[in-house]
């Protein structure tokens, strides 16, 4: 199975602030990274698609990069609605595993 | 509107069964791919088990091979996941997918509520 590692687990921000949140594949997925967030008691919701592509619908200050084994996900100018948890998943092949998240709070 | 509503969720010994169902609204079901994911009380997303838009096609993460099993009635546009042999470690939010599977794309673009099986004597 690929492994997918996030960092950190848990990040404080501001609103208005930029952050990055990094995924690590344990070989190398093309593009094949989504990202979701997960707000609590509600369902993940798909913000980024191979990688770097914005699901229709999503604030374009979320954005995705990377390619192989490394990804980011960049969030400009935080809004107090994007504290949430944040998840990446490789698509590349089955079981199409998510990362463990990366939880982020309100500094 | 697309819509997945998970059903069937409850309390349940350990040893026992559970069948879960998806029911679909909003889309042409017959023409994508499905998947489970869960989620266990305070932890992360695993993925659980996926079919096919057509059913013959299915996948089962290791834990879970063997004890449960994936269908679907594209008649009713409704998938099930039966569930048998539940241990504690099962407990968890079971939650519906469905993939947006194009060019060499695959997304879940559209997730159910979720539906909580708890594994407890």
């Amino acid at each position: 199975d690929i492994q997918m590692t996030q960092s950190p687990s848990s990040l404080s921000a501001s609103v208005g602030d930029r952050v990055t949140i990094t995924c690590r594949a344990s070989q190398t997925i093309s593009n094949y990274l989504n990202w979701y967030q997960q707000k609590p008691g509600k369902a993940p919701k798909l913000l980024i698609y191979a990688a770097s592509s914005l699901q229709s619908g999503v604030p374009s200050r979320f954005s995705g990069s990377g390619s192989g084994t490394d990804f980011t996900l960049t969030i400009n100018s935080l809004q107090p609605e994007d504290f949430a948890t944040y998840y990446c998943q490789q698509t590349y092949n089955s079981p199409l595993t998510f990362g463990q998240g990366t939880r982020l709070e309100i500094k | 509107e697309v819509q997945l509503v998970e059903s069937g969720g409850g309390l349940v010994q350990p040893g026992g069964s559970l069948r879960l169902s998806c029911a679909a609204s909003g889309f042409t079901f017959s023409s994508y791919g499905l998947h489970w994911v869960r989620q266990a009380p305070g932890k992360g997303l695993e993925y659980v088990s996926a079919i096919s838009s057509n059913g013959v096609t299915t996948y089962y993460t290791n834990s879970v091979k063997g004890r449960f099993s994936i269908s679907r009635d594209n008649s009713k546009n409704t998938m099930f996941l039966q569930m048998g042999s539940l241990r504690v470690e099962d407990t968890a939010v079971y939650y519906c997918a469905r993939d947006f599977a194009a060019a060499a794309v695959t997304k879940f673009d559209y997730w159910g509520q979720g539906a909580l099986v708890t594994v407890s004597s």
